[in-house]
Formats: C-alpha cells, sequence, structure tokens
C-alpha cells in the first residue's frame, strides 16, 4: 500500500499570499497518477488536480500541480477567501487507492 | 445537471442493517466506475471500493472487504452502499464519487455526491 504523507498539516496564510502543499509517497506513483482535492467546511470534496498537474474543469488557473514520483506540490499562487479549507492528494496509480492525512489551510 | 444525488441521513441502533444509494443523472452512468468514500468524524477520506454499473463488477479496499457490500441497478441509474450489522465504529459520512477510466482502471473522482451521514448508537 502506498502511503502519502501531507505536509505541513496546518498552513495559515494571508489573502493573496502564496501556498505551497506538499504530498510525498512512500513508493513511486504509477504514471504519475496523483490527484488534488479541496474540502470546504461542511461540504463534499471537490476535484483540483489529476494526473499530477492537470487541472479540473473549472478549476482557476491560481492552482497548479506539479512533481513525479515520489515528491508532489500543489501551489495556490494569490489565496483567495474561498480557498482557505482542506486540502487532500491521492493516488490512483495502485490498489488499495490512498489518500493522504490532509493539510487544513487556515486564515492567519 | 451532471450530479450524483445520496439518499438521506441515517440514524440506526448497532446489529442493524442499511443500505445507502446513489443516483447518477446526466451522464452514462455506465460508462464510469463508481466509487464510495468514508469520511470519520473529524477525520480524512478513505477509499472502500468501486463499482462498474454495467456489469457490477466490483473491488474492494483491503480494510473494508467482507465489512460492506456495493451494488448497483443500472437500469435506474443508482449504486448502493450496504452494511449487514451496523457497529457504532460506521459512524461516518459516505461519499460516493464517479470515478474516471483512466488506462482500463479506475482513476481519480470527478464527481462527488453531497454525503449520507450514517450514525449508529444506541
Amino acid at each position: 500500500e502506498i502511503v502519502l504523507t501531507q505536509s505541513p498539516g496546518t498552513l495559515s496564510l494571508s489573502p493573496g499570499e502564496r501556498a505551497t502543499l506538499s504530498c510525498r509517497a512512500s513508493q513511486s506513483v504509477s504514471s504519475n497518477y496523483l490527484a488534488w482535492y479541496q474540502q470546504s467546511p461542511g461540504q463534499a470534496p471537490r476535484l483540483l488536480i489529476y494526473g499530477a498537474s492537470s487541472r479540473a474543469t473549472g478549476i482557476p488557473d491560481r492552482f497548479s500541480g506539479s512533481g513525479s514520483g515520489t515528491d508532489f506540490t500543489l501551489t495556490i499562487s494569490r489565496l483567495e477567501p474561498e480557498d482557505f479549507a482542506v486540502y487532500y492528494c491521492q493516488q490512483y496509480g495502485s490498489s488499495p487507492r490512498t489518500f493522504g492525512q490532509g493539510t487544513k489551510l487556515e486564515i492567519k | 445537471e451532471v450530479q450524483l444525488v445520496q439518499s438521506g441521513a441515517e440514524v440506526k441502533k448497532p446489529g442493524e442493517t442499511l443500505k445507502i444509494s446513489c443516483k447518477g443523472s446526466e451522464y452514462r452512468f455506465t460508462t464510469y466506475w463508481i466509487g464510495w468514500v468514508r469520511q470519520m468524524p473529524g477525520k480524512g477520506l478513505e477509499w472502500m471500493g468501486f463499482i462498474w454499473p454495467g456489469d457490477s463488477d466490483t473491488r474492494y479496499s483491503p480494510s473494508f472487504q467482507g465489512q460492506v457490500t456495493i451494488s448497483a441497478d443500472k437500469s435506474i441509474s443508482t449504486a448502493y452502499l450496504q452494511w449487514s450489522s451496523l457497529k457504532a465504529s460506521d459512524t461516518a459520512m459516505y461519499y460516493c464519487a464517479r470515478t474516471k477510466v483512466i488506462g482500463g482502471s479506475q482513476g481519480y473522482f470527478d464527481l462527488w455526491g453531497r454525503g449520507t451521514l450514517v450514525t449508529v448508537s444506541s
């Protein structure tokens, strides 16, 4: 099983700042099959990024994904108020599918 | 609107049975896998399993194999998650999610239902 470790656990930033979230895999993620999801309070998760770097439909271009192998990054270039939420990475390259434990992005 | 509509919240007692549903609309239900994801109170996301509604081919996470049953009725574009004997530890939000086919297998979750809250308490 691939274990995904996200860091930091909590990130405190202000609107307008840049956010960098990390997701590290315990072994290489096949074909960079890694996705990022955003979960706002009381809501279902929403797909942001798939294939490590492709934005999902309707996702603003301030969200970008990068990385390969075992190290992946989600970057939010300029934080908007609605971006403060919990972010999860997930690998879909091997079974069982696994999620990271999440990074909470909170307003400083 | 393309969406997954999940059944409403449930309150059950330990040992009871339960079946919750997830209905797809405005897309070809039989051309995507449906996944189920658990979120325990205040915790993260856990993949439970997938079903291909076209032929009910089912895959389970080892953590949930034997604990739940996933099924589907393609004639009404609905997937199900069921328990034969609930435990207090089954208390959680359960999401269904449409799953893109990638490389002939189950890919990422591109569309999520709003979730069904299951509470198990004596």
